[in-house]
């Protein structure tokens, strides 16, 4: 079965540093990958997705994700990290055409410092 | 344009008391419609799909029940609530069949239950 472990469950920035989330997955074919920022007490939103096109994805609010199937990865990263950037930010899979199950990370909680 | 109502957005009830959550689609049909669930400091963790009317897969034994009464319609329901049962639900829905460029989950809003 399908699964992703996020590595680190908190993650602390300086505002323009690098922010780095990593998410690797485990899956017997090939998967399709997304990154969703939930802020408080609220849903979830798309940030990007991989659906086996292009290896590096660019998604909203200056986010993108690199697929590297060699080492089962899909890392969230953004240049510089800016205040509003700070949330909880989930990995997730889901496997097949038709693929009917999203199976979520634990998620990693980001925090901006000034 | 697709929208998902998801409603209400906080509940608070007793132990032993039921429960109704309702989760509505528009602009969309024939969705794969789903209910999941996030406990306090934890991930989501998928409670119950459905790929049509009245065609609902279960993930995990507990006290709730999931129905699809139409197309656009997923209500997530328990006779007797549960101090477990406490946690923020979130329902969601995904189309496939309108090619790889459109696939997604997308969420509603999200119910906040409090169990006391």
């Amino acid at each position: 079965a399908q699964s992703v472990t996020q590595l680190g469950s908190h993650v602390s920035v300086s505002e323009g540093a690098l922010v780095l989330l990593r998410c690797n997955y485990s899956s017997s074919v090939p998967p399709y990958l997304f990154w969703y920022v939930q802020y408080p007490n609220q849903g979830l939103q798309l940030l990007l997705k991989y659906t086996s096109a292009a290896t590096l994805v660019k998604g909203i609010n200056g986010f993108e994700a690199e697929f590297k199937k060699s080492e089962t990865s899909f890392h969230l990263t953004k240049p510089s990290a800016h205040m509003s950037d700070a949330a909880e930010y989930f990995c997730a899979v889901s496997v097949g055409q038709g693929a009917q199950k999203l199976v979520f990370g634990q998620g990693t909680r980001l925090t901006i410092n000034p | 344009s697709q929208t998902i109502h998801q409603w209400p957005a906080t509940l608070v009830q007793p132990v032993g008391s039921p429960l109704s959550l309702e989760c509505t689609v528009e602009g969309t049909s024939n969705p794969n419609l789903y209910w999941y669930r996030q406990a306090a400091g934890r991930g989501l963790q998928l409670l119950f799909y459905s790929v049509g009317i009245g065609q609902i897969s279960s993930e995990v034994p507990q006290n709730l029940s999931a129905s699809r009464p139409q197309d656009r319609q997923f209500i997530l329901s328990s006779k007797k609530l549960l101090l477990s049962d406490s946690g923020f639900y979130l329902c969601a829905w995904s189309v496939w069949d309108r090619g790889l460029s459109n696939y997604g989950y997308t969420f509603g809003s999200g119910t906040r239950l409090t169990v006391v």
